[in-house]
């Protein structure tokens, strides 16, 4: 079965401190990961995609990925409260339908 | 720049009641998709729309359908509207470069409840 997974927390940090943010995938074959960022109300927005394995940084956010383990991670440095919001971790899985598989989100709570 | 618009923002039906949710993009982009997130469920994919002309079944289509009437508009509709589908609906498209570039990007959205 076709799934991506994530912690559905509350994730609970500091602010100017590090978030991590992890997410797992089941089809080995994906090429394709996103990070969405969605706050109460909106819809989601894209924050940072990666192809391929290691780092992308952008800005504050850093986006890593490990295919052989089939993990894709988000670091967020110097955590602001405007970063308290849900993070999807969203798949281009191989097989199936086109489109993304998204995971449940992460509820990330930024505390002053 | 307005993007993905969805209409309308919110709607309340009766079980039984019919509706079509609107999406237009301009971005100029061949997919389209039509999404549902409920709590706890996260988004999931309804049917979507790889270019003008053609749709496809995601994981949750029974009770919808949907018509790409050009490349702009990709609608939604629901026949015969039950309380299950309840829920936040979302249109997105996306400037989609082969299966290894679907990035998405999402109208609005829109509120549905079924009484």
């Amino acid at each position: 079965q076709k799934e991506v997974e994530q912690n559905s927390g509350p994730l609970s940090v500091p602010e100017g401190a590090i978030a991590s943010l992890n997410c797992t995938y089941s089809d080995r074959g994906s090429q394709s990961f996103f990070w969405y960022r969605q706050y109460s109300g909106k819809s989601p927005e894209l924050i940072m995609f990666i192809y391929s394995n290691g780092d992308k940084e952008d800005g504050r956010f850093t986006a890593q990925l490990n295919k052989a383990s089939q993990y894709v991670s988000l670091l967020i440095r110097d955590s602001q409260p405007s970063d308290s919001a849900t993070y999807l971790c969203a798949v281009n899985l191989i097989e199936g339908a086109d489109g993304l598989t998204f995971g449940k989100g992460t509820h990330l709570i930024i505390q002053p | 720049n307005a993007g993905v618009t969805q209409t309308p923002k919110f709607q309340v039906l009766k079980t039984g009641q019919s509706m079509t949710l609107q999406c237009a993009q301009d971005m100029n982009h061949n997919s389209m998709y039509w999404y549902r997130q409920d709590p706890g469920m996260g988004l999931r994919l309804i049917y979507y729309s790889a270019s003008e002309g053609t749709t496809d079944k995601g994981e949750v289509p029974n009770g919808y359908n949907v018509s790409r009437l050009n490349k702009r508009e990709f609608s939604l509709r629901l026949e015969s509207a039950a309380p299950s589908q309840t829920s936040v609906y979302f249109c997105a498209s996306s400037d989609r470069a082969g299966r290894t570039n679907e990035k998405l990007f999402f109208g609005s959205g829109t509120q549905l409840s079924v009484l």
